[in-house]
């Protein structure tokens, strides 16, 4: 069964530094990936999303992932962050046809301070 | 589009009544979700339709919970009766492909 592990459940860091919020995901066979971020009291929102096709993908609010087929990782990753990063951030994988449900990790806080 | 719609955005209800939240997805989706969130559990996929078929409701806690899509334009999550416990954020989110498109929330407090 496919599973999803984010390894960090919180991540403080200084405004402008950059950040990596690490995700791993256990599947027998090709995956889709994506980052989902929850700002406070909001619902989720996507940042970015691998399908196919090239292993580095960008997304919003210049954060991007790397997606690693080997190593079963899709780490995201921003080199500058602001304060209003600050956020949950769910990493999530589905592995069947379209219209399936994801399964989402625990999720990161990303804590971002002056 | 509006997104997807959510009512009501918060509910506050006494153990042992019935609560029905309601989901309207993006037009043209064909897939929707029911999630819960809750600081000990995390996101919780709770059952998902698609073409207005439930195809998976194997994440609802209880025979408390049932949840219905008489269209595709609506669906309901209903609990009766409600328990404390069941004090969460509700989620509903719709899809075409892949990327799911969440709606805001329904928060239900149960007294």
């Amino acid at each position: 069964a496919q599973s999803v592990t984010q390894l960090d459940s919180q991540v403080p860091v200084f405004e402008e530094a950059p950040v990596e919020l690490r995700c791993n995901y256990s599947s027998s066979v090709s995956v889709y990936l994506f980052w989902y971020v929850q700002y406070p009291n909001q619902g989720l929102q996507l940042l970015l999303k691998y399908l196919s096709g090239s292993t580095l993908v960008k997304g919003i609010n210049g954060f991007e992932a790397e997606f690693n087929k080997s190593q079963t990782s899709f780490h995201l990753r921003k080199p500058s962050v602001h304060i209003s990063d600050t956020a949950e951030y769910f990493c999530a994988v589905s592995e069947g046809q379209a219209g399936t449900a994801l399964i989402f990790g625990k999720g990161t806080t990303l804590s971002v301070s002056s | 589009d509006a997104g997807v719609i959510q009512s009501p955005r918060h509910e506050v209800t006494e153990m042992g009544q019935e609560v029905t939240l309601r989901c309207k997805p993006i037009s043209g989706h064909n897939s929707l979700f029911w999630y819960r969130q809750t600081m000990m559990r995390g996101l919780e996929l709770l059952i998902y339709f698609n073409n207005n078929v439930p195809i998976d409701d194997s994440g609802m806690p209880e025979d408390r919970f049932s949840a219905k899509m008489p269209n595709a334009s609506f669906s309901t999550l209903k609990i009766q009766p409600s328990e404390p416990r069941d004090s969460a954020v509700y989620f509903c989110a719709s899809s075409f492909r892949f990327e799911q498109f969440f709606g805001p929330g329904t928060r239900l407090t149960v007294l």
